[in-house]
């Protein structure tokens, strides 16, 4: 079963503008991810972060958790046209499982 | 260089036959295996979880009977979608998990049944 909801569901901004999305879930959760899909292509990992962790950082990517509200939240900033892509969610939950459950993502659009 | 394969990357085939995708690590051991589904315009649904040597858990509403996968060995999986419909269309992806937190997904393989 789905457990993140993303939101927005579609976004589209310019390029040179920020980026952000919304993540949120149900159960208490191991850890969070955050993945990019170009159109019809695999799944590139961005970044983990854990349930004791707060914020992360890599490059222009700064996502961020909220374990009390179950939310997470994905910046890209600085946007270009390459970052046009679908974004998703994923969560580990916590009891040692190891499936990892997809949000329904976010259809980012980077005008040039 | 891609630690994990998949083949055949697509594949369109008539109603009724039997479709076998494999998914392949290519340099390290896989302790389980995950495969997932993502019909057009949405996100990724997880089908079942298989360890080597032992039988796949499916999710809810998943057809074990339909969807055969065999956990042959630590690097090679495969999903066999057994008589197969124009519904089960489809982009099917495995995941792999190693030791700790690695883990890598395949690239994919699209499914295209007439």
């Amino acid at each position: 079963s789905q457990q993140g909801e993303e939101d927005p569901q579609a976004l589209s901004i310019q390029e040179g503008e920020n980026a952000t999305m919304n993540c949120s879930y149900k159960t208490s959760i191991n850890n969070l991810q955050w993945y990019r899909q170009n159109s019809g292509r695999g799944l590139v990992h961005l970044i983990l972060i854990r349930s004791n962790e707060r914020e992360k950082h890599s490059g222009r990517l700064r996502v961020t958790l909220d374990t009390s509200k179950k939310s997470s939240s994905l910046l890209i900033t600085a946007s270009r046209a390459a970052d046009t892509a679908s974004y998703f969610c994923a969560t580990v939950a916590q009891g040692g499982s190891e499936k990892l459950v997809f949000g329904k993502g976010t259809k980012l659009t980077v005008n040039p | 260089g891609a630690v994990v394969s998949q083949h055949p990357s697509w594949v369109i085939c008539k109603s009724g036959t039997s479709v076998k995708i494999e998914c392949r690590s290519l340099d390290f051991q896989a302790t389980t295996m995950f495969w997932y589904r993502q019909f057009p315009k949405q996100s990724l649904m997880l089908m079942a979880t298989s360890n080597e040597g032992s039988k796949a858990t499916y999710e809810q509403g998943v057809e074990k009977d339909k969807f055969l996968i065999n956990h042959a060995s630590l690097t090679l999986s495969t999903l066999t979608v057994t008589s197969a419909h124009p519904e089960d269309s489809s982009f099917y992806i495995c995941r792999l998990r190693g030791r700790g937190e690695t883990q890598y997904f395949g690239p994919g393989t699209r499914l295209l049944v007439l």
